[in-house]
């Protein structure tokens, strides 16, 4: 299994440009996560997906930000416009779900952003 | 609001030391405990502790949860560099949040 799988690695960006970030679950996995990670505040909930569906999107900071699930297979965080303040590590990460057994969380590499 | 208490923020040992990484948490309708190791890129996934003093053992690490006090500590014996590394410890509550809580971790940093 080649696990979650994020893109892009690395995104540098101007204030006001919108960013889109990828990512791929694990196959099989019915949950998706988008976490952010900054030094202040560690790693906090963004939003997560159920089946494909928003859940719980209690952490997304403002309008700005956005997040889709249009298949089992494919998810994206865009932010727009961007501000500085957006400058972190944004992980994706999937786990199963069943009715006896929970997997643990499982994370993708990360998208380290800069906005300047 | 569910909040997760890691300490020390961060600790400098030698290699050959035995550290002990403390979570302590206060949430509503506790189910499991979690704790990930994080180098410099996904945090990675060491335990999941659900019942109260059973310890969970993989190879110098071990850890162990108390339901009663809420806490959990994480063990790691004859440290080496290689476990040099933020260590991460998180919650998941029973209901229909399936949204896991995660203090702010413990730096270690291991000396040889």
């Amino acid at each position: 299994d080649a696990g979650v799988i994020q893109s892009p690695r690395h995104e540098v960006t101007e204030m006001g440009q919108e960013v889109t970030l990828r990512c791929k679950p694990i196959s099989g996995h019915d949950y998706l996560f988008w976490y952010r990670q900054t030094m202040m505040r560690g790693l906090e909930l963004l939003i997560y997906f159920n089946n494909n569906v928003p859940i719980d999107d209690s952490g997304m900071p403002e309008d700005r930000f956005s997040a889709k699930m249009p298949n089992a297979s494919f998810s994206t965080l865009k932010i727009q416009p961007s501000e500085p303040r957006d400058s972190a590590v944004y992980f994706c990460a999937s786990r199963f779900r069943g009715s006896s057994y929970n997997s643990p969380l499982h994370f993708g590499n990360g998208t380290r952003l800069t906005v300047t | 609001e569910d909040k997760v208490v890691q300490s020390p923020l961060s600790l400098v040992v030698h290699e050959g030391d035995t550290v002990t990484l403390n979570c302590s948490y206060e949430v509503t309708n506790f189910r499991s405990l979690l704790w990930y190791k994080q180098e410099k890129k996904a945090p990675t996934f060491l335990f999941m502790l659900t019942s109260s003093g059973i310890e969970k053992k993989s190879g110098r690490l071990s850890s162990i949860l108390d339901k009663k006090e809420l806490f959990s500590i994480l063990n790691i014996t004859a440290t080496q560099t290689g476990d040099s590394a933020v260590y991460l410890c998180a919650v998941i509550t029973q209901g229909g949040s399936e949204k896991l809580v995660f203090g702010k971790g413990t730096k270690l940093t291991v000396n040889p």
